[in-house]
């Protein structure tokens, strides 16, 4: 079954100090896999997907197949990165779902 | 371009009322999805289309019906409200499939008293 799993529902940490949101999954497949994130009384909107290998807003998040991981990480937390962060997977072929995680909510402190 | 829109942003029902959201997109993507948030939840999908005069059920559709009569737009429905289907309802849209990038609504909060 596709399952993703974000195991921290809330993390804090202080600004300038490196974070690390993570997310693993299962699929037997290949998968494909996206971080999406929610500011405060904003939209959902993608931030970053394994497949474009981008950096976006000093973001980034790297495939594991051998670990199904795509944990985020940022070297240095802004204020303004505070927000809700959901991983997602997309597998199964054309009919598949987008599945998401249950989010991880992160706080960075002045 | 608005991207997507849903209308209305809030509601309050009572148990056994009907009603109708709305969602609607300006970008010619064919996929179009409707999401639930529940705290400690996550997104779900309840139902989705892949395209015009097309629906399909997704993880928790009891309780609601969609209908894509126009390629633009894609109404979710509910027949009789219930308490356990407060939540925040986010529409979405895609180009063509699950694996592109999905645009979210501002959502909708619905509340069922």
């Amino acid at each position: 079954a596709q399952r993703v799993t974000q195991p921290e529902k809330l993390l804090s940490v202080f600004k300038g100090a490196p974070v690390e949101l993570k997310c693993n999954y299962s699929y037997s497949g290949s998968p494909e896999l996206f971080w999406y994130v929610q500011y405060s009384r904003q939209r959902l909107q993608l931030l970053l997907r394994h497949i474009s290998r981008e950096s976006i807003k000093g973001f980034t998040a790297d495939l594991n197949k051998g670990e199904t991981s795509f944990h985020l990480k940022k070297p240095f937390a802004q204020e303004e990165d505070s927000a809700m962060y959901y991983c997602a997977l997309a597998g199964g072929g054309s009919q598949g779902n987008l599945i998401f995680g249950k989010g991880t909510k992160l706080s960075v402190k002045p | 371009n608005a991207g997507v829109t849903q209308t209305p942003k809030f509601r309050v029902l009572k148990t056994g009322q009907s009603m109708t959201l709305l969602c609607a997109q300006d970008m010619n993507h064919e996929y179009m999805y409707w999401y639930r948030q529940d705290p400690g939840m996550g997104l779900r999908l309840i139902h989705y289309s892949v395209g015009e005069g097309t629906t399909a059920k997704g993880e928790v559709p009891d309780g609601y019906n969609v209908s894509r009569l126009k390629k633009q737009n894609f109404l979710l429905g509910l027949e009789s409200a219930a308490p356990s289907q407060t939540s925040v309802y986010f529409c979405a849209s895609s180009t063509y499939r699950w694996r592109d990038t999905q645009y979210f609504g501002p959502g909708t909060r619905l509340t069922v008293l």
